[in-house]
C-alpha cells in the first residue's frame, strides 16, 4: 500500500522561500503523477502543480507560474514543492497527492500526504 | 478556468436522511472528469467518487455521483454518524485542476 510522507510544519518570514518534501512508501513511484495542493484555513482545496517523475516536466497552475518549482527525485522515492516571495496569504496546509491511474495528468487523486502546515509570519 | 460551485454551502440533516449535494460548472465538464472527496477536520481528503458516478475503493454503496455537462450530483441516500463531514467536487480534466468550495453535511 503506498504513503505519502510530508516534511514538518514552518514557519517562515514573508519574502522568504518554502521547500516541503513527500516521501512514497510501497508501490511504484515513477509513473504516478504527484500533484501538490493547498488549503487555507477555511477554503476549498487549491491546485498548485503536478509532476510524473519518470518524466521531469512540471505542469503549474498559471496563478503560481514563476513562484513555485515541483521536482521529483526518483531515486529517493521523493516529490518537493519549493514556493518562493511567500506572503502572508500563502499560509496555508500543503498536500501532497498522487493520481489515481499513472502515465496521465487527468486523473482524480487517491492518496494524499497528512498535509504540511506552512505559515508565514513576521 | 473551470470555476465549480457548490450548494448549498450548509446542509444540516439528521442521521438516517438524506444529502443531496450540487456542484455546478461555468463550463461543460466531460463526466469522465469529476469527482468528489470528504473531508474530516485535520485530515486530508478522501476519494469518494470518480467519472461522476464510479465509487472508489471501499466506499460504501449509500454514496452516489450523477450529472452530466455542467451539473452534478453527490447524494448520500442515508447518513451514517461518520458521514458528518465538508464535501469537495473536483474537475481534472482541464488545467487547471479546480475544487468547489465545498458542502458542509452538519447534524441537526
Amino acid at each position: 500500500q503506498v504513503q505519502l510522507v510530508q516534511s514538518g510544519a514552518e514557519v517562515k518570514p514573508p519574502g522568504s522561500s518554502v521547500k516541503v518534501s513527500c516521501k512514497a512508501s510501497g508501490g511504484t513511484f515513477d509513473s504516478y503523477a504527484i500533484n501538490w495542493v493547498r488549503q487555507a484555513p477555511g477554503h476549498g482545496p487549491e491546485w498548485m502543480g503536478g509532476i510524473i517523475p519518470i518524466f521531469g516536466t512540471p505542469n503549474y497552475a498559471q496563478k503560481f507560474q514563476g513562484r513555485v518549482t515541483l521536482s521529483a527525485d526518483k531515486s529517493t522515492r521523493t516529490a518537493y514543492m519549493e514556493l518562493s516571495g511567500l506572503r502572508s496569504e500563502d499560509t496555508a496546509m500543503y498536500y501532497c497527492a498522487r493520481n489515481f491511474l499513472a502515465l496521465s495528468l487527468v486523473q482524480p487523486f487517491d492518496i494524499w500526504g497528512q498535509g504540511t502546515l506552512v505559515t508565514v509570519t513576521a | 478556468e473551470i470555476v465549480l460551485t457548490q450548494s448549498p454551502g450548509t446542509l444540516s440533516l439528521s442521521p438516517g436522511e438524506r444529502a443531496t449535494l450540487s456542484c455546478r460548472a461555468t463550463q461543460s465538464v466531460s463526466s469522465s472528469d469529476l469527482g468528489w472527496y470528504q473531508q474530516k477536520p485535520g485530515q486530508a481528503p478522501r476519494l469518494l467518487i470518480y467519472e461522476a458516478v464510479t465509487r472508489a475503493t471501499g466506499v460504501p454503496d449509500r454514496f452516489s455521483g450523477s450529472g452530466s455537462g455542467t451539473d452534478f450530483t453527490l447524494t448520500i441516500s442515508r447518513l451514517e454518524p461518520e458521514d458528518f463531514a465538508v464535501y469537495y467536487c473536483q474537475q481534472y480534466g482541464r488545467s487547471p485542476l479546480t475544487f468547489g468550495g465545498g458542502t458542509k453535511v452538519e447534524i441537526k
